[in-house]
């Protein structure tokens, strides 16, 4: 089935090391996003790339990183600059028909020791 | 001021009632307005999107945009249990083409 895969869903990181988050759709879209939520709170924008090898900053960039070397993949890499890593971060993508409908993936969830 | 604001809530209703969420945008030239459906622990869905001023029907829900205003809305009639949830206002900037969302308004339908 068509879809959006995250991974891992929980994940542990020690202070100080960087975590990798994957992200790979296989609905063909062009644009894909990275967002952060926090308990009780709306999702705000790390990062976005609406083509291959090409990715624009969001409003939280800082502490993070990406890459868009394939159509289908969009990992995240939080680092340890990150001062407050712990979070439910969301992917998504979008086929761009309908600018602004976003699919999500079922998330991650990295919780900072 | 924040660029997407909604009422956190939580609101609650009694099950056959009408819900109304509201959310206000503070860009000006934005042009696309998105209400996501989230249950706690799981990743949003689209429920309803519009471009035009005036209403938009879908089953039971209706969203309602004014421009002049900034406000967009969404309205659920007859509710149910099931439509508990919190519901995400996003709003598309078409200068920088990000989408951006509101805090998000928590809604309790009581049987």
């Amino acid at each position: 089935d068509g879809g959006i895969t995250q991974s891992p869903k929980y994940l542990f990181r020690k202070e100080g090391q960087n975590v990798t988050l994957s992200c790979e759709q296989n609905l063909n879209h062009d644009a894909m996003y990275w967002y952060r939520q926090d308990p009780g709170q709306g999702l705000r924008l790390i990062y976005y790339s609406q083509i291959v090898n090409d990715f624009q900053k969001g409003d939280i960039a800082e502490g993070y990183s990406v890459s868009r070397e394939k159509k289908e993949s969009f990992p995240l890499t939080v680092t340890s600059a990150q001062k407050n890593p712990t979070a439910f971060y969301l992917c998504a993508s979008s086929p761009g028909l309908v600018a602004g409908e976003l699919f999500f993936g079922e998330g991650s969830r990295l919780t900072v020791l | 001021q924040k660029e997407v604001e909604q009422n956190s809530g939580p609101l609650s209703v009694p099950e056959g009632a009408i819900a109304s969420l509201n959310c206000t945008y503070s860009d000006r030239g934005s042009q696309s307005f998105f209400w996501y459906r989230q249950y706690s622990g799981k990743s949003p869905e689209l429920i309803m999107f519009i471009y035009s001023n005036g209403d938009k029907e879908d089953g039971r829900f209706t969203a309602q945009l004014n421009k002049a205003s900034q406000y967009v809305s969404l309205l659920i009639r007859d509710s149910q249990p099931s439509d508990s949830a919190t519901y995400l206002c996003a709003v598309m900037k078409t200068s920088y083409d990000k989408v951006i969302f509101g805090p998000g308004t928590s809604l309790s339908v009581i049987p």
